[in-house]
């Protein structure tokens, strides 16, 4: 799996949009990019995920650079239950076995 | 249709006891991913299971960790003789499809988290 390179922390008001940048220079052209937030004493919850284009879900948007080295998470409009950690993870499409492989995320704090 | 579900949520052992995980996956999910926590980390692969099959163990300490996904019943995380270092958060996740396929996401459940005292 590509490694990823994400701030430690960022913080944002609430209401206002947010993005949470991630880096993965190594990945390859069948990496997906997946995103993943775990609030405080949870599991880990689905984000978003995609491959080459821009994707967006009722959650969140993802803008992925062109040539995939680099891609951002974007709330639209931050709240309070956004507060969580937020991990950027690249994935192999080979179809062989695969997991998704964390490291340390981005500690989101959102604000009043 | 429930989502993955574990238990005990909280689970409390002395030091040498035996420590039982259990992991019920989504229904139609064959595939299941165990993960560990430990307090201010992040999550550590453990080991990712098929029914019947472990397919990938690479994270799994080499003693007294075990796991297991029968045909029939939840997928069940074995610690034996517990020791101190093994207090963490344990989570368990399940997948329609391999995590390397198009459109498969992950359901983690909300863990077990185990206290050795």
């Amino acid at each position: 799996d590509a490694k990823t390179t994400q701030p430690n922390s960022m913080e944002s008001n609430e209401e206002e949009p947010v993005h949470l940048p991630c880096n993965h220079s190594t990945i390859s052209g069948t990496d997906y990019i997946h995103w993943y937030r775990q609030l405080p004493s949870q599991g880990p919850e689905y984000v978003i995920h995609g491959l080459t284009s821009n994707v967006n879900n009722r959650m969140a948007s993802l803008a992925i650079a062109e040539d995939r080295k680099s891609s951002t998470l974007i709330l639209h409009r931050a709240t309070l239950r956004d507060a969580a950690v937020y991990y950027c993870i690249t994935t192999e499409s080979t179809g062989t076995a695969s997991k998704l492989t964390f490291g340390t995320g981005t500690r989101l704090q959102v604000t009043l | 249709n429930a989502g993955v579900m574990q238990n005990p949520r909280h689970l409390v052992r002395r030091r040498g006891q035996e420590a039982r995980l259990r992991c019920s996956p989504m229904k139609g999910h064959s595939h299941v991913y165990w993960y560990r926590q430990l307090p201010e980390e992040g999550l550590k692969f453990m080991v990712y299971l098929q029914k019947e099959n472990i397919i990938d163990e690479s994270g799994m300490p080499k003693e007294r960790f075990s796991a297991e996904f029968p045909k029939e019943g939840p997928s069940i995380l074995r610690i034996q003789q517990v020791v101190r270092g093994d207090s963490a958060a344990y989570f368990c996740a399940s997948s329609v499809l391999q995590f390397g396929q198009m459109n498969t996401e992950a359901f983690f459940g909300q863990g077990t988290r185990l206290t050795v005292v």
